[in-house]
């Protein structure tokens, strides 16, 4: 098992409420990622980060926002959710970049958001 | 662009028995990770087997293997003498040396008792 963690587990909001998920690693990892997976769907892919003071936009487009101050913690923050954010997020690390190319990623176990 | 393609959206396979899972890619790169991902019903998604695109050898975790053919640009799963905690969603993923993770839709793998 990865050493990655996610808090909230679980999560019901209501609308318009600011909610930041939180995620840490403590495998000294560069790269972390957050995805966005509804239930047995595929994962998209909504922000990532090479290091620290980095941090990109993926491929879907999304209403939040992340920082990474330090390498161990990249949290996401949602300013006012909304029904259509009702999703499970998974937060991913790996490494910097061996000789051959990128290494694994390793899951944390996903924060199951509910937003009435 | 980088895709991949996992064209059994559901998959069941006896107890005790093989199942193979297939997934196909696309990219222009000849240097890249392959990955298999397993993701038991509400749990944490894990790695189950790798393969580097410049190794011939296929890689062998245990029950898992892979069938990996760089030319058809498949990247398959077999899982021999299934078990029930074999029942996940599989996914397939594909990573270049762009870092970036592509990942298929996912397989739905039941386990009959």
């Amino acid at each position: 098992e990865a050493d990655i963690y996610q808090t909230p587990r679980y999560l019901v909001i209501g609308t318009g409420k600011k909610i930041t998920l939180e995620c840490s690693q403590t495998m000294g990892h560069d790269k972390m990622y957050w995805y966005q997976q509804d239930p047995g769907m595929e994962l998209h892919l909504i922000h990532y980060s090479y290091g620290v003071n980095s941090t990109e936009k993926g491929d879907l487009s999304s209403e939040s926002t992340v920082s990474r101050i330090r390498t161990e913690h990249f949290p996401l923050t949602l300013e006012s959710a909304r029904p259509s954010h009702t999703s499970q997020y998974l937060c991913a690390s790996s490494p910097t970049r061996g000789r051959r190319g990128q290494e694994t990623q390793y899951f944390g176990p996903g924060t199951r958001l509910l937003v009435l | 662009a980088q895709t991949v393609t996992q064209s059994q959206p559901e998959m069941s396979v006896q107890e005790a028995e093989t199942v193979t899972l297939s997934c196909t890619y696309d990219t222009s790169e000849s240097d890249y990770y392959l990955f298999w991902y397993k993701q038991p019903p509400s749990r944490q998604m894990i790695l189950v087997i790798r393969q580097e695109a410049y190794k011939q050898q296929n890689a062998t975790e245990n029950r898992f293997s892979v069938n990996f053919q760089k030319a058809a640009k498949s990247f398959s799963l077999k899982i021999s003498d299934s078990q029930l905690g074999d029942a996940a969603m599989y996914f397939c993923a594909f990573s270049n040396t762009g870092n970036q993770f592509y990942f298929g839709t996912g397989t739905s793998l039941t386990v009959i008792p």
